[in-house]
């Protein structure tokens, strides 16, 4: 079946530094990835929409400059937090879905935890 | 308002017992979708059972079976002989309109806990 792939799945980095999570599709080409954030026994919350060859569209309190998503390929999107702080640290997870009618295919990576110290 | 509740934070169910999970929705689009993810400990999101508005069946894969109420909108997910695997964080999510691009908005979640 199609696969989603995340990397990495854990960082941890310093305060003020930039960190790029990556989200392939393996055996599929995504138009759309979505990226989404959990806090800790919380569920997901969508930041934007990541469309191949055009802006994403950010969710309502979520800052593009701060969280910088590009969607270079069919099958790769990159979330880019920058200048992250200790308020950054949470689990990333992306889904990329297949264009068309909807047949209920939908397709998570494995996440993406980060810790900012 | 919220467009996808989950009423019940934490369940308990007994091993090889049934167990229903609730989840009611808000949309006024007549074509939407609706998900059923488990999320481990581990944090992945596996995806476990779908129905669309326009399915006449309620949806079942294995031991999942999806309990649609269109009238009453809601979506009960249905867990047959409970397993110690079951236990985890399950999300009901749904999507609006048939685009397979449009974005999935997800309940709180609920919590199972399997005991043996």
């Amino acid at each position: 079946g199609a696969v989603v792939s995340q990397h990495p799945s854990r960082v941890i980095c310093k305060s003020g530094t930039s960190v790029k999570i990556e989200c392939r599709s393996l055996d599929f080409q995504a138009t759309t990835m979505f990226w989404y954030r959990q806090f800790p026994k919380q569920s997901l919350m969508l930041m934007a929409t990541s469309n191949e060859g055009s802006k994403a569209t950010y969710e309502q309190g979520v800052e593009k400059d701060k969280f910088l998503i590009n969607h270079a390929s069919l099958t790769l999107s990159t979330l880019t937090v920058t200048s992250a702080h200790p308020e950054d640290s949470s689990f990333y997870i992306c889904s990329a879905q297949r264009t068309g009618i909807d047949t209920g295919e939908l397709f998570f990576g494995e996440g993406s935890r980060l810790t900012v110290l | 308002a919220q467009k996808i509740t989950q009423t019940q934070p934490g369940m308990f169910v007994q091993e090889k017992e049934a167990v229903t999970l609730d989840c009611t929705y808000d949309t006024s689009d007549p074509s939407y979708g609706l998900f059923w993810y488990k999320q481990p400990s581990s944090g992945e999101m596996i995806f476990l059972i779908y129905q669309g508005s326009y399915d006449q069946q309620n949806a079942t894969e294995g031991r999942y079976s999806l309990n649609f109420q269109k009238a009453r909108k809601s979506a009960n997910l249905v867990i047959s002989a409970s397993q110690l695997g079951d236990s985890a964080m399950y999300f009901c999510a749904m999507r609006e309109g048939l685009n397979a691009g449009n974005m999935l908005t997800f309940g709180g979640g609920t919590r199972l806990m399997v005991k043996p």
